[in-house]
């Protein structure tokens, strides 16, 4: 069975910083593009950055690039999403997924990331 | 940047069929793909490609498209449809991913 669990969330100050860890279990972690998608609280799906089986390709969407880091470890089974810089509009459940053929086909249940003062 | 953009809220007597849709021009080049979120729970890829469903899905959820226009059809909507419903795509100009603003589905 399929299954990814994040963790790492939490409360920070505005300017603070967060290293977000999703844990793989169920499939061949390192044969598979990965990606982390947030969701503000009442609001849509936001896609945040993708990353492919060796780490060396990279994308983020246009808000978060230079402040997050997208990175892997497949000795491990895990996805990490390292936020620096955090605002309050970074403020969402933020989810790992596994980028299966074509769509996002696995979810993890979420990590809820604050950003206040 | 490619949108998608999708209607806020929709609604369908139980049993009966409604057509969710996503508009955007990334569309023409990428299937969509089509997720169902119930509060409080993670999205579960309901239709992708084409229109495949995972494994689970039930067979009166389908996938279409024409031109910049994909659907998302619920045949003999029950009571357990209801919830929110997103779209997504590839940017046609990068390889980013994008996302329509969902639709919550209430069946009446």
């Amino acid at each position: 069975e399929v299954q990814l669990v994040e963790s790492g969330g939490g409360l920070v100050q505005p300017g603070g910083s967060l290293r977000l860890s999703c844990e793989a279990s169920g499939f061949t972690f390192r044969s598979y593009w990965m990606s982390w998608v947030r969701q503000a609280p009442g609001k849509g799906l936001e896609w945040v950055a993708n990353i492919n089986q060796d780490g060396s390709e990279k994308d983020y969407v246009d808000s978060v690039k230079g402040r997050f880091t997208v990175s892997r470890d497949n000795a491990k089974n895990s996805l990490y999403l390292q936020m620096n810089s955090l605002r309050a509009e970074d403020t969402a459940v933020y989810h790992c997924a596994r980028f299966g053929w074509l769509a996002l086909d696995y979810w993890g249940q979420g990590a809820l990331v604050t950003v206040s003062s | 940047s490619s949108e998608l953009t999708q209607d806020p809220a929709v609604s369908v007597a139980l049993g009966q069929t409604v057509r969710i849709t996503c508009q955007g021009d990334s569309l023409r080049t990428y299937y969509a793909n089509w997720y169902q979120q119930k509060p409080g729970q993670a999205p579960v890829l309901v239709i992708y490609g084409k229109n495949t469903r995972p494994s689970g899905i039930p067979d009166r959820i389908s996938g279409s498209s024409s031109g910049n226009t994909a659907s998302l059809t619920i045949t003999g909507a029950q009571a357990e449809d209801e919830a929110d419903y997103y779209c997504n795509s590839r940017d046609s100009s990068n390889n980013h991913l994008v996302f329509g603003g969902g639709t919550k589905l209430t069946v009446l």
